[in-house]
């Protein structure tokens, strides 16, 4: 199975939105409405940010948000801050009953 | 609160099978809830799902990875356990532990995860 494919680095200023996206087939992504996305930093377990394309565990900040559009899901992070620079991933259950995560976005904040 | 801990040798030999342990505390592996899966990282580079298994003993496996890999659950003892044969040093990684959600199909816990290098 191949990762799904985000973008290798994004950045933004403090108090800016970004936007990560995360591509994959309809065999994962466009199949299932069971998109994850994790955050990581460095040195750390990944910690996970939403669930179910959109939803936010207990504890995680609501200006993390999560949308998906055919095969392509997408994680938005709102009024940026310095906490939030570190490596996201997403991951999608898939036809084959595995699990595919993507390939990892750096995210900087200037 | 839940805790998932790694534990087994950080050096294999090329060749050799890669051995991990993970024991969960603050609850139980019986939970009907749950599959519990392995994910390894490679220095520097991103997550690879290599597996999972519910607490009856159904397994599901990475296709790539599914001839080398081995997963095994042990209730009485609250723990699961990885075996990865035929290792080179493409194996060398953190490997993490982690329960996985039926529900949602998410990974809600991780352990802390433990490097194994593979050289000799």
């Amino acid at each position: 199975q191949s990762a799904l494919t985000q973008p290798a680095s994004v950045s933004g200023s403090p108090g800016q939105s970004i936007t990560i996206s995360c591509t994959g087939t309809s065999s994962d992504v466009g199949g299932y409405n069971y998109v994850s996305w994790y955050q990581q930093h460095p040195g750390k377990a990944p910690k996970l940010m939403i669930y179910d394309v959109s939803n936010r565990p207990s504890g995680v900040s609501n200006r993390f948000s999560g949308s998906k559009s055919g095969n392509t899901a997408s994680l938005t992070i709102s009024g940026l801050q310095a906490e939030d620079e570190a490596d996201y991933y997403c991951s999608s259950y898939t036809s084959s009953s595995s699990f595919v995560f993507g390939t990892g976005t750096k995210v900087t904040v200037l | 609160q839940l805790q998932l801990q790694e534990s087994g040798p950080g050096l294999v030999k090329p060749s050799e099978t890669l051995s991990l342990t993970c024991t969960v505390s603050g609850g139980s592996i019986s939970s009907s809830s749950y599959y519990w899966g392995w994910i390894r990282q490679p220095p520097g580079k991103g997550l690879e799902w290599i597996g999972s298994i519910y607490y009856s003993g159904s397994t599901y496996y990475n296709p790539s990875l599914k001839s080398r890999v081995t997963i095994s659950v042990d209730t009485s003892k609250n723990q699961f356990s990885l075996k990865l044969s035929s290792v080179t040093a493409a194996d060398t990684a953190v490997y993490y532990c982690a329960r996985q959600t039926i529900a949602a199909r998410t990974i809600d816990y991780w352990g802390q995860g433990t490097l194994v290098t593979v050289s000799s």
